[in-house]
C-alpha cells in the first residue's frame, strides 16, 4: 500500500534552518511528483510547492521562493524541504503528499510538527 | 492566483443529516477540483477528485458536483465518523489554493 512517511518533530531558533524528509513505499517513487503543504495551529491548508523525483525539477509557492529548497535522494525513495531563515510564523505541521495527475493529492504523509521559538 | 472560497465557514448537524458545504472559485478552474475532511490531529483525506469523482475507499454517502467555479460537496445521512474540517482545493494551475474550510460539528 501506498505509504508517505515523515520525520519527526523539530523546535529551532528563529534564523535556522529545518530539513524535513518524506520517505515513499508501495508504489513506483519516480512516476508521481511529491508536494509539500503546511498547517499553522489552527489554521488552514497552505502550498508551498512540489518536486518531480524524476527529473528533479521543483516548483515553489512564489511566497517561499528563495527560503525553501526541495530535494529527492532517488536511491530511498526520499523526498526533502529545507527551509531557511525561519521565523515564528513558520510554526506548523508540514505534510509531504503525492499528486496524482496535475495536482491531486491523493496520499498524505503523517505531518511534521515544526516549532520555531526563541 | 485563484482564490477559493467556502461556506458555511461552519455547521452543526445530527447523525442522518443531508449536508451540503460550498465552494467558489476567483475564475473557472476546469473542474481541477477536490474535497478534503481533516480530523484533529491528523492529515487531510482526500475525498473527491475532478469535482465530482469518488476517490477509492471513500463511503459513496459522500459525493461532489459542480462546474466552472461554483461547486458542493454533500454527505448524505451523515454518521458520527464525518464529524470533521471540509477543504477543497483547485488544481487548475499553479499555485495551488486551498479553502478555508468548513468544520461540521454535532448539534
Amino acid at each position: 500500500q501506498v505509504q508517505l512517511v515523515q520525520s519527526g518533530a523539530e523546535v529551532k531558533k528563529p534564523g535556522a534552518s529545518v530539513k524535513v524528509s518524506c520517505k515513499a513505499s508501495g508504489y513506483s517513487f519516480i512516476s508521481y511528483y511529491i508536494h509539500w503543504v503546511r498547517q499553522a495551529p489552527g489554521q488552514g491548508l497552505e502550498w508551498m510547492g512540489w518536486i518531480n523525483p524524476n527529473s528533479g525539477g521543483t516548483n515553489y509557492a512564489q511566497k517561499f521562493q528563495g527560503r525553501v529548497a526541495m530535494t529527492t535522494d532517488t536511491s530511498i525513495s526520499t523526498t526533502y524541504m529545507e527551509l531557511s531563515s525561519l521565523r515564528s510564523d513558520d510554526t506548523a505541521v508540514y505534510y509531504c503528499a503525492r499528486s496524482r495527475g496535475v495536482g491531486f493529492l491523493d496520499y498524505w504523509g503523517q505531518g511534521a510538527l515544526v516549532t520555531v521559538s526563541s | 492566483d485563484i482564490q477559493m472560497t467556502q461556506s458555511p465557514s461552519s455547521l452543526s448537524a445530527s447523525v442522518g443529516d443531508r449536508v451540503t458545504i460550498t465552494c467558489r472559485a476567483s475564475q473557472g478552474i476546469n473542474n481541477y477540483l477536490a474535497w478534503f475532511q481533516q480530523k484533529p490531529g491528523k492529515a487531510p483525506k482526500s475525498l473527491i477528485f475532478a469535482a465530482s469523482s469518488l476517490e477509492s475507499g471513500v463511503p459513496s454517502r459522500f459525493s461532489g458536483s459542480g462546474s466552472g467555479t461554483d461547486f458542493t460537496l454533500t454527505i448524505n445521512s451523515l454518521q458520527p465518523e464525518d464529524f470533521a474540517t471540509y477543504y477543497c482545493q483547485h488544481y487548475n494551475t499553479y499555485p495551488i489554493n486551498f479553502g478555508p474550510g468548513t468544520k461540521v460539528d454535532i448539534k
